[in-house]
């Protein structure tokens, strides 16, 4: 079945330091992976997507990579600030749909 | 920037009752979206809407929930009989085009808060 899986749930981050996050997909038809950040109380907002043709794709602090052989693809966030504090998302179409489905979501941290 | 917009904020009703969440998407988008977030939870797809009908809803989506694009703007949830399992966050996303391969571009609006009591 569909299946987005996203590692880890929780992660805190001293600042200034890196944060990776990753997600696994099951259906190998997937082409599109954005990352979703999502501040209290507000909806998700993308902050960065790739396609399947790219490996890597960087803007700015925000890089995410994609490993299409392995499904799995990662949010890197290099010299995190306080305002990263949030949860992320990851998600992709499944089974060659229009829907997105989102991983379960890590709430990162950084410490000040 | 272009903003999808969402109504109310939050709102609170009896087990039972109607509710319609409000939505105004951005303006040249084609491609509607519900999805629904339980407190703590994981975004979760409920329905999405092109060309004036359902292209595919989830198992969530039962009888209880309708769709509607009454004006061309407004893009609204029904839930005819509210169950306290209802309570969660509703957002309306937006997509302006398929994409390559079928993805979209999706921009969520803030989310409309239902507490069921």
């Amino acid at each position: 079945g569909e299946n987005v899986e996203q590692h880890p749930s929780t992660l805190s981050v001293q600042e200034g330091d890196s944060a990776v996050i990753k997600c696994t997909y099951s259906d190998s038809a997937s082409n599109y992976f954005p990352w979703y950040k999502q501040e209290l109380g507000k909806g998700p907002q993308l902050i960065i997507d790739i396609r399947s043709n790219v490996g890597e794709k960087k803007d700015q602090r925000i890089a995410v990579t994609l490993n299409k052989t392995a499904k799995h693809f990662s949010l890197h966030i290099t010299e995190t600030q306080p305002e990263d504090s949030a949860v992320y998302f990851c998600a992709t179409p499944l089974v060659g749909n229009e829907k997105l489905t989102f991983g379960t979501g890590t709430r990162l941290t950084i410490i000040p | 920037e272009p903003e999808v917009t969402q109504t109310p904020s939050h709102q609170v009703t009896q087990m039972g009752q109607e509710v319609i969440l409000r939505c105004v998407p951005i303006s040249n988008h084609l491609y509607f979206y519900w999805y629904r977030q339980i407190l703590g939870q994981k975004v979760e797809f409920l329905v999405s809407f092109y060309n004036n009908e359902i292209s595919e809803k989830s198992e969530i989506f039962d009888d209880q929930f309708s769709v509607e694009r009454p004006d061309g703007s407004n893009f609204t949830l029904k839930i005819r009989s509210t169950k306290l399992e209802d309570s969660a966050m509703y957002f309306c996303a937006s997509g302006r085009t398929s994409g390559g391969g079928g993805a979209n571009v999706l921009t969520f609006g803030a989310g409309s808060r239902l507490t069921v009591l």
